[in-house]
């Protein structure tokens, strides 16, 4: 089956730099999201990657390695703002997004 | 640009009941899709189209769900009858086509609580 893990919940500090992961076993692969969710709010885009290696957007950034099946979002100097779930999914052989069941991130002063 | 609009934002119904929600893509969008997302979760794909064709509906059940999207453009989920496990958000959203990387942009949801 198709299968996308990331960690439930982290924790992390204003200012700090926080690295959130997602491994991924999927029928083929053709691309792999990062969206951002506040509570009680539609998911918002953060990043595509499709080749391997590190895509930098701002304070945010995201990395890739198809050979494991591997991906993280790095944030850094954060802000109270970003505490919100932070969702990975994958495009898969047949371009279906399989979706990961987010991360909780919370940001303490 | 407008973004994926959706309506109604909120809706309470009883079980047994019906409801639907609309959905109007971004412009020029061809594939629109419908998922369910559960508190804590992340969302369920229930069904995509591309223009006015069906995708994939493997997830939606048939029972009770449908979905129509006439013309390629606007599209509506109805729910008939409602059962206390479709309490979710329904997220519709839009990307310019299926076959590539491209964004997906999300509506805002639509709140179910059925009681």
């Amino acid at each position: 089956g198709q299968n996308i893990d990331q960690p439930t919940e982290m924790t992390a500090t204003e200012g700090a730099i926080v690295q959130i992961n997602c491994t991924y076993q999927t029928s083929g692969f053709n691309g792999l999201f990062w969206y951002q969710q506040h509570a009680g709010e539609a998911p918002t885009f953060l990043s595509y990657n499709v080749l391997d290696g590190l895509e930098e957007k701002g304070r945010f950034s995201s990395f890739l390695s198809r050979s494991k099946g591997y991906s993280y979002l790095l944030l850094k100097e954060l802000q109270m703002k970003d505490s919100a779930s932070y969702l990975c999914a994958v495009l898969d052989s047949n371009y279906q997004l399989i979706w990961g069941a987010g991360t909780k991130l919370i940001i303490k002063p | 640009e407008a973004g994926v609009a959706q309506s109604p934002r909120y809706k309470i119904i009883e079980k047994r009941q019906s409801v639907a929600f609309w959905c109007n893509p971004i412009s020029g969008h061809a594939t629109l899709y419908w998922y369910q997302q559960i508190l804590g979760q992340g969302p369920k794909l229930l069904i995509q189209f591309q223009n006015n064709g069906v995708v994939d509906d493997s997830q939606l059940p048939k029972d009770r769900f449908s979905a129509e999207r006439l013309k390629g453009v606007d599209s509506t989920l109805k729910i008939q009858p409602a059962k206390l496990e479709d309490s979710a958000v329904y997220l519709c959203a839009s990307s310019e086509d299926t076959f590539s990387g491209n964004t997906i942009y999300f509506g805002e949801g639509s709140w179910l609580t059925v009681v």
